[in-house]
């Protein structure tokens, strides 16, 4: 079956180092992947997209990988700040009988601290 | 604002009261998602509304849940006979044309089932 695996383990770093988030998936050949940003009490924000003939993509401190070999995605925030603290999901295309959809991981929560 | 909004923010109701939860997506979105999200869960996809097609329903769980999408804008998902594991926050998101774009999320609903 096809899976979406983010680390459910929370992620904390101090500020201004680079935090790295990881997004695995299996049985999938996904045209494009996404990442989204939530914050407790409100609904995912979008971040950043991927198509699979691109290997990198960077917007202002983010920075996402796509390996379609390995079936990973990597989030980076570089110089991280506390505000950046939040869950962050990835999000797959999805092939179905009733056309292609987004499936999301679970998220993995960071935490920027002082 | 011009963003997705929905209604009520939160809603408690009674096991076995049916409830409707109520989204209105960015004007000019053609597609619209319900998902449904559970205390430190990914997002369950529900239901897809893409322009005058027929609906994608195969993320129901159940023949209680239900979906329309009235002159292509407001949409409104019902829940009939509630039970308490359809307690979850319940999240609306629009996208311009199809599922292979970015979508813009509402504020969830927060159901509670007691």
């Amino acid at each position: 079956s096809q899976k979406i695996e983010q680390n459910s383990e929370a992620l904390n770093i101090q500020e201004g180092k680079t935090a790295t988030l990881t997004c695995n998936y299996t049985n999938y050949s996904p045209a494009y992947l996404q990442w989204y940003r939530q914050d407790p009490g409100r609904g995912p924000v979008f971040l950043l997209l991927i198509r699979e003939n691109e290997k990198e993509k960077r917007k202002e401190r983010l920075k996402v990988t796509f390996d379609t070999t390995l079936k990973q995605s990597l989030f980076h925030i570089t110089a991280s700040q506390p505000a950046d603290s939040a869950t962050y999901l990835c999000a797959l295309e999805r092939v179905t009988g009733g056309g292609n959809k987004l499936t999301f991981g679970t998220g993995t929560q960071l935490k920027v601290e002082l | 604002g011009a963003g997705v909004s929905q209604s009520p923010s939160n809603k408690v109701t009674e096991k076995g009261k049916d409830v409707e939860l109520r989204c209105d997506p960015i004007s000019g979105h053609t597609a619209l998602y319900w998902y449904r999200q559970s205390l430190g869960q990914g997002l369950e996809f529900l239901i897809y509304f893409q322009g005058n097609s027929a609906p994608d329903k195969s993320g129901l769980p159940s023949d209680r849940f239900s979906a329309e999408r009235t002159g292509g804008s407001v949409s409104t998902l019902t829940i009939q006979r509630t039970q308490q594991e359809d307690s979850a926050v319940y999240l609306c998101a629009s996208s311009l044309y199809n599922s292979q774009e970015t979508q813009y999320f509402g504020p969830g609903t927060r159901l509670l089932v007691l």
